[in-house]
This record gives structure tokens, C-alpha cells and sequence, in this order.
């Protein structure tokens, strides 16, 4: 069964503490790996597809790495406004599948 | 086009009542997905469309709901005798195709008291 389990649940930081979020994953035949991020009460925001092992995307803050059973999002000196749920998903045949998510807080 | 847009973004309803929500996807995606999510839960696949057609629906879309998409534009989704275990957040998403990213409207968070 295609599944996705995201780790930890929560993580607290204090600015400028850089850390790593962990999404290991099974699926019949990667389509890609997506990474959200989702602020309260709003629909996820797209941050990043990896397709395959190796790949690694950055944008601000934020780096995305992908191996054969996991996807790493590293934050580098997050700042408070960093703070959401970032959620992974794979593309599993014709539709995505998430996992819970991690709750960062990060705070002054 | 400033993305995919959803109506309303809040429904409060009493139990037994029937709701209708709505979802305008990007013009050019032809695809367009139904979630639904929980508190403290990742967003759970409903259904999808390709264009006007039905293609896939999860085991979580009972006979209560009902989903479509006329002329392949915009989609509703409604819930028939909705009971306390269907408050949640609705998420509409549309996109451009297989392997590429969905765009997420703001949801439609529903309330059954």
C-alpha cells in the first residue's frame, strides 16, 4: 500500500537554529515527491517536486533532497515566519498522497 | 487567473441538512481534485476529474456525496444528511496533469452542529 509517514510530529526552534524535517515514503513506482507548505485555516502551498534519487531543489530557507525511501527538507536559520505545517506527499498513480505533516514553530 | 478559488469558506449546517460547495480551478489545468483534512491531519484524496469525467473515487466518498464537473470547468461537491463526522476542512486543488504539482484553493471548512 502506497504510504507516506512524516517526521517529527512537532519541532520547535529558536531562530536561527537550522534542523531537518523527514518524509520516508513507499510507493509502487515514484511519479514525483512533493513538498507543501500549510499555513492555518488555508489550503497548502506548493513548494517543491523531486522525481528522482539525488535530485535537490532549493528556495530561500528552504532545501529539498529526495533518496529511494525518503525526502529531507532542511530549513537554514529559519526565521518566525517560517512557521507552518509543511506536508509531503507522493504522486501514487493518479492522485497525490500526504502525510500528517510536521507543525514547526520557530520563535524569537 | 489568480488561482483556484472556493466557495464558501466556511459552512456552518445542522445535521441532516445538505450543503453544496464549489470549486473554480485554473482555466488551462484540466485536472481537478476533491480533498478532505482533519485538524492535525494531511489532506485525504476524494475524488478527481479529467476535464468533465469522474475518473477516481476513494472509498472515503460515501453515497452521501456526490461530486461533478459540467463542461469541465467548475466542479461541486455535495454532502446529502450530513452527519458530525463530516465537519473538516474541504480542499479543492486543479492541474495541469500527471507529475505536475496541484494548486490548493483556501478550502471550505465545514461546521455540522
Amino acid at each position: 500500500e502506497d504510504q507516506v509517514t512524516q517526521s517529527p510530529e512537532a519541532l520547535r526552534l529558536q531562530e536561527g537554529e537550522s534542523s531537518s524535517l523527514n518524509c520516508s515514503y513507499t510507493v509502487s513506482g515514484l511519479r514525483g515527491l512533493f513538498w507543501y507548505r500549510q499555513d492555518p485555516g488555508k489550503g497548502p502551498e506548493f513548494l517543491f517536486t523531486l522525481y528522482s534519487a539525488g535530485e535537490e531543489k532549493e528556495k530561500e530557507r528552504l532545501k529539498a533532497t529526495l533518496t529511494k525511501k525518503e525526502s529531507f527538507l532542511h530549513i537554514t536559520a529559519p526565521k518566525p515566519e517560517d512557521s507552518a505545517t509543511y506536508l509531503c506527499a507522493v504522486q501514487a498513480a493518479d492522485k497525490l498522497i500526504f502525510g500528517t505533516g510536521t507543525r514547526l514553530q520557530v520563535f524569537p | 487567473d489568480t488561482g483556484v478559488s472556493q466557495d464558501p469558506r466556511h459552512k456552518i449546517t445542522k445535521r441532516g441538512q445538505n450543503v453544496t460547495f464549489r470549486c473554480d480551478p485554473i482555466s488551462e489545468h484540466n485536472r481537478l481534485y476533491w480533498y478532505r483534512q482533519t485538524l492535525g491531519q494531511g489532506p485525504e484524496f476524494l475524488t478527481y476529474f479529467q476535464n468533465e469525467a469522474q475518473l477516481e473515487k476513494s472509498r472515503l466518498l460515501s453515497d452521501r456525496f456526490s461530486a461533478e464537473r459540467p463542461k469541465g470547468s467548475f466542479s461541486t461537491l455535495e454532502i446529502q444528511r450530513t452527519e458530525q463526522g463530516d465537519s473538516a476542512m474541504y480542499l479543492c486543488a486543479s492541474s495541469a496533469g500527471l507529475g505536475y504539482g496541484y494548486t490548493f484553493g483556501s478550502g471550505t471548512r465545514l461546521t455540522v452542529v
